[in-house]
């Protein structure tokens, strides 16, 4: 079946510091991921849609120049955290959606803490 | 907008009896309706959706349009069954989520 993997598990970085994530469909071709947040015990909070070679769309509320989104090829797509506030922590899940089929497939998620 | 409400934070219910789990939404146009569910520890995977209208380990859901709901229904829950449960609509191209339901199941 499609995997989804996420890079790293987990992350612990200091206040001010940026912290990349990535995001790679394994085995089929995603031009769309998406990048969801999830806190303790709460449901999915989508974040950005990322389409291949353009620009990710954000929802409202959520700030572009803080979380940035690239997503370069048709298997990854990276969300860097910048000068990360303990705020930022929480647990991010990406999602590829396979071109081929339309289904979204879900990676197992990055456990992020700043210190 | 898109919105997906799940009444229920938690649900229990005793292994062999039926379980019911609610899903209302919200949108103006011809939504995608699906069932999502997280084991403990485990990432999130699709459960089922209403376009194939099948059964997966006994759970079924209608989508009814009258009352914009997409209730998650099995006769008989097993112990397996324990886990969050996220019901999710897809309108125009993003998935969104409801707030969940944990289930569990005692023996």
């Amino acid at each position: 079946g499609a995997v989804v993997s996420q890079h790293p598990s987990r992350v612990i970085c200091k206040s001010g510091t940026s912290v990349k994530i990535e995001c790679r469909s394994l085995d089929f071709q995603a031009t769309t991921m998406f990048w969801y947040r999830q806190f303790p015990k709460q449901s999915l909070m989508l974040m950005a849609t990322s389409n291949e070679g353009s620009k990710a769309t954000y929802e409202q509320g959520v700030e572009k120049d803080k979380f940035l989104i690239n997503h370069a090829s048709l298997t990854l797509s990276t969300l860097t955290v910048t000068s990360a506030h303990p705020e930022d922590s929480s647990f991010y899940i990406c999602s590829a959606r396979a071109d081929a089929t339309y289904e979204q497939y879900f990676g197992p998620g990055t456990r992020l803490t700043v210190t | 907008a898109q919105r997906v409400t799940q009444p229920e934070k938690l649900l229990s219910v005793f292994k062999g009896a039926p379980v019911e789990l609610k899903c209302n939404y919200s949108y103006s146009g011809s939504p995608e309706l699906f069932w999502y569910v997280q084991y403990s520890r485990q990432r999130l995977q699709l459960l089922l959706r209403h376009i194939s209208r099948e059964s997966i380990k006994g759970f079924t859901a209608d989508l009814n349009k009258g009352e914009t709901s997409f209730h998650l229904k099995k006769p008989f829950a097993q112990e397996e069954d324990s886990a969050m449960y996220y019901c999710a609509l897809r309108g125009s191209e993003k998935l969104v989520f409801g707030k969940g339901t944990k289930l569990t199941v005692n023996p």
